[in-house]
């Protein structure tokens, strides 16, 4: 069963600092995976969809990498912004019945 | 492009109640989820269907549970009878194959 760890649960950083989320899995044998951004009280926003035969994707100051032979992938998020606080959700797409897992988010917080 | 489109966004009911929750999916697409959010859970896959036929509901918690996809622009998640433990916000998703998944607002449901 497919198991997603996301570090760390929350982190709060300085408007215009460089950082990066953190997500881990224990099944290498994934379909693709997907980073999402959940702000309190609204639904899922997907920002970046990575596939298998991927190694990352780029959209504006996000940046995700997928390093399926040690079970990790990573999200840098450039010059942050207090806009950018949110909850940011890493799921895979696995298994034999194809279902999303998710992490359980890391919580950032950008100060201006 | 409307997105997925949810209803109601916020339910109040008894215990014991009937409770119908609705999902538009995006014009098109071809994979319909179900995920239900709560704290100590996080995220969790109820069911999906594709082409309007349930492929996979081993999430769907309890007989109490049920979900229909009448054609392929229209489902519903039904609890029958709620209970306070059914309290959570639930999310529609929607998808081209195996691909990236897009998200309604939620229904946020509280059983009292």
């Amino acid at each position: 069963k497919q198991e997603v760890t996301q570090i760390p649960a929350a982190l709060s950083v300085p408007e215009g600092e460089n950082l990066v989320l953190n997500c881990s899995f224990t099944d290498s044998a994934i379909y693709n995976l997907q980073w999402f951004r959940q702000d309190p009280g609204k639904g899922l926003t997907s920002l970046l969809l990575i596939q298998s035969s991927q190694r990352e994707q780029t959209s504006g100051r996000l940046n995700a990498s997928l390093d399926k032979s040690s079970g990790r992938s990573t999200l840098y998020i450039a010059a942050s912004q207090p806009g950018d606080s949110a909850t940011y959700l890493c799921a895979l797409l696995s298994g034999s019945a194809r279902q999303l897992t998710f992490g359980s988010g890391t919580q950032l917080t950008v100060l201006p | 492009d409307a997105g997925v489109i949810q209803s109601p966004r916020h339910e109040v009911t008894e215990m014991g109640q009937e409770v119908t929750l609705r999902c538009k999916p995006i014009s098109g697409h071809d994979y319909l989820f179900w995920y239900r959010q709560t704290m100590m859970r996080g995220l969790e896959l109820l069911i999906y269907f594709n082409n309007n036929v349930p492929i996979d509901d081993s999430g769907m918690p309890e007989d109490r549970f049920s979900a229909k996809m009448p054609n392929a622009s229209f489902s519903t998640l039904k609890i029958q009878p709620s209970e306070p433990r059914d309290s959570a916000v639930y999310f529609c998703a929607s998808s081209t194959g195996y691909n990236e998944q897009f998200f309604g607002p939620g229904t946020r449901l509280t059983v009292l």
